[in-house]
């Protein structure tokens, strides 16, 4: 159970567009939603949290005009990056909370910007 | 943001010896995990202890915590090739995870 879907797994975009990575909780509801960025070789950095039906909070140094974060419904949260560049080429994970000290996280999203 | 730091950062083993990883954080916390990762793959959570807890075992997983020195291990005993990932650590606090730098663990057949 607690299963996270996360899509797409791969994408590749080019300089100036706008990309949309979504997480579904699958079999339970996921009141409070993650994002992560992990760049090579590196930890994930918490990006945001969103909680469904209010705004994301977001972590200090990440833009939240340029990384735009909905979480319209208890079983989806998706993540815009908006006008994006190479700089943004990441691999970008969520997670959802799921009970105390339980969180489940998607498969992660390699992001590509050329 | 970023709790704090592991070490070492990369760990070279050979199979069947015992790979022990550090983790230093710098706030209090609820608990404290571990989890794996394969290059380029999603996470896979290892365990989690509390912070009333000192030691935990699962399998072949052997986790201490010291709240005072703010501090956790990792110990893996018997290390097996398919063990060779990234293990990082995370610190529960506040309702939201923060991971450590994280252990490279190479093991060699």
């Amino acid at each position: 159970g607690a299963v996270v879907s996360q899509h797409p797994s791969r994408v590749i975009c080019k300089s100036g567009t706008s990309v949309k990575i979504e997480c579904r909780s699958l079999d339970f509801q996921a009141t409070t939603m993650f994002w992560y960025r992990q760049f090579p070789k590196q930890s994930l950095m918490l990006m945001a949290t969103s909680n469904e039906g209010s705004k994301a909070t977001y972590e200090q140094g990440v833009e939240k005009d340029k990384f735009l974060i909905n979480h319209a419904s208890l079983t989806l949260s998706t993540l815009t990056v908006t006008s994006a560049h190479p700089e943004d080429s990441s691999f970008y994970i969520c997670s959802a909370w799921i009970r105390e000290g339980g969180y489940t996280f998607g498969s992660g999203t390699r992001l590509t910007v050329v | 943001s970023q709790q704090g730091e592991e070490d070492p950062q990369a760990l070279s083993i050979q199979e069947g010896e015992n790979a022990t990883m550090n983790c230093s954080y710098k706030t209090s916390i609820n608990n404290l995990q571990w989890y794996r990762q394969n290059s380029g793959r999603g996470l896979v959570h290892l365990i989690l202890i509390r912070s009333n807890e000192r030691e935990k075992h699962s399998g072949r997983l052997r986790v201490t915590l010291d709240t005072s020195k703010k501090s956790s291990s990792l110990l893996i005993t018997a290390s097996r090739a398919a063990d060779t990932a990234s293990y990082f650590c995370a610190t529960d606090s506040g309702g939201k995870l923060i991971f450590g730098q994280g252990t490279e663990l190479s093991v060699k057949p």
